[in-house]
């Protein structure tokens, strides 16, 4: 079946840090993965997405590559900022009907 | 131009009650998803509405039905209310020609609290 594990937070870096947040998957077919984010009291938003092997999302700064030998779709970014504190979802959806998503890392960002 | 509205945003039942989610799609879309989100958790997928038919279907119980109008807005029903079905219930809209999950919107949600 489709399932998705991402890392276990939360996460608490400082400003400019590095973060890289992991995501692996197991699906039975060929899916497409996503990065959602969710900021309090609001709903999911697309951060990026990458749809075959060896693709890349990227979107403000954030960047994630699609490694089908290792099912990994791993998210980074080179510089936090306390804006980006929320929680991120990594996701993946076979036909397009369905999303499975993983549980979430809560992401926290000090000045 | 308008995203996914949902209502209401809050609500407190008591258990064993019945209630009542709604959901208005963004302007262009035609399929309605709802997901269900516990505190702490992912998004687990309910079920999907195309054509005023429930397409596809996740893994809850018969007391989890819904229903989509000509308007493509769409109601989520839950009967028999546990204290288990608190929650944050999620809907997503998007156009069912669209390929590989893209192009989804989800709305900011209607948390239920059962007590």
């Amino acid at each position: 079946g489709n399932s998705v594990t991402q890392m276990e937070g939360p996460v608490t870096l400082s400003e400019e840090a590095f973060l890289t947040i992991n995501c692996t998957y197991t699906a039975t077919g060929y899916p497409s993965l996503f990065w959602y984010v969710q900021y309090p009291g609001e709903g999911l938003q697309l951060l990026l997405k990458a749809t075959k092997a060896d693709d890349k999302g990227s979107n403000k700064g954030f960047e994630a590559t699609y490694r089908k030998e290792t099912t990994s779709f791993h998210l980074e970014k080179g510089s936090v900022q306390v804006s980006d504190s929320a929680v991120y979802f990594c996701a993946l959806s076979d036909t397009g009907n369905q999303f499975y998503f993983g549980t979430g890392t809560s992401l926290t960002v000090i000045p | 131009d308008a995203g996914v509205t949902q209502s209401p945003t809050h609500l407190i039942k008591t258990r064993g009650q019945q209630v009542t989610l709604r959901c208005s799609p963004k302007s262009g879309h035609d399929t309605v998803s709802w997901y269900q989100q516990a505190l702490g958790q992912g998004p687990q997928f309910i079920f999907q509405y195309y054509e005023e038919e429930e397409r596809q279907r996740g893994n809850f119980p018969d007391r989890f039905s819904g229903h989509q109008f000509p308007n493509y807005s769409s109601e989520l029903n839950v009967n028999a209310l546990l204290l288990g079905d608190s929650a944050l219930y999620l809907c997503a809209s998007s156009l069912k020609v669209t390929a590989g999950g893209s192009g989804y919107t989800f709305g900011s949600g209607t948390r239920l609290t059962v007590v």
